[in-house]
């Protein structure tokens, strides 16, 4: 089983839709972190958080520590917010970044 | 500021061949990863450093090098290339170990 996935693995939407993504893991956790890949490749972190929501824009992330899972959220989704998103946590042990597979998102207008 | 560069942005190599990813942050961070992302795949993390002269292996290190002699660069060497090293190669760097990572544009990386 791996020790961070992601949920659904691939998301077509219309534009104007709000989005949800899911993360679950396994293991515990110092932080956890999504991250965007655009479809040119370039990576950039979104959040990274331990606890509760933070709030970025048009972007909402929850963590549920309890429950070992999180969200990420996008409201009124537009085209630009097509991407990879991954989520990735660090580890209580050791603090190396496990990464999820990723998300495929495509908003359609 | 630039950020975290990386060069080549992209490479054909022979089987056998070496080359080095180069990777420069101008952000001052301490920090700093590889990795690499298989098609379809997650990052996987092949060296990291926590600061100029220490370096350690993540998970995937075989049929690399690192060397860290200043803050700014994190080269990373392929010796004797293999197809398996197909892939792309990101380069990260971080203010505080395994927090928020700023990535570079990533190496696209063919062997033949």
């Amino acid at each position: 089983k791996n020790e961070v996935e992601q949920s659904p693995q691939n998301l077509t939407a219309q534009e104007g839709e709000f989005i949800t993504i899911n993360c679950s893991y396994s293991v515990g956790i110092s932080a956890l972190h999504w991250l965007q890949q655009h479809p040119g490749g370039g990576i950039v972190s979104l959040f990274m958080l331990s606890s509760g929501k933070k709030k970025h824009g048009r972007l909402i992330a929850t963590i549920n520590i309890q429950e070992k899972h999180s969200s990420l959220h996008i409201t009124a989704s537009h085209p630009r917010d097509s991407a990879v998103y991954i989520c990735a946590v660090s580890m209580d042990s050791n603090y190396q970044l496990i990464w999820g597979a990723g998300t495929k998102l495509i908003i359609k207008p | 500021n630039a950020g975290v560069t990386q060069t080549p942005k992209f490479r054909i190599l022979k089987i056998g061949q070496s080359m080095t990813l180069q990777c420069t942050q101008d952000m001052n961070h301490n920090y700093m990863y590889w990795y690499r992302q298989d098609p379809g795949m997650g990052l996987k993390l092949i060296y990291y450093s926590v600061g100029a002269g220490i370096t350690d292996k993540g998970e995937v290190p075989n049929g690399y090098n690192v060397s860290r002699s200043t803050t700014e660069d994190f080269p990373l060497r392929l010796e004797l290339a293999a197809p398996s090293q197909t892939s792309v190669y990101f380069c990260a760097s971080s203010w505080r170990i395994w927090e928020t990572q700023y990535f570079g544009p990533g190496t696209r990386l063919l062997v033949l």
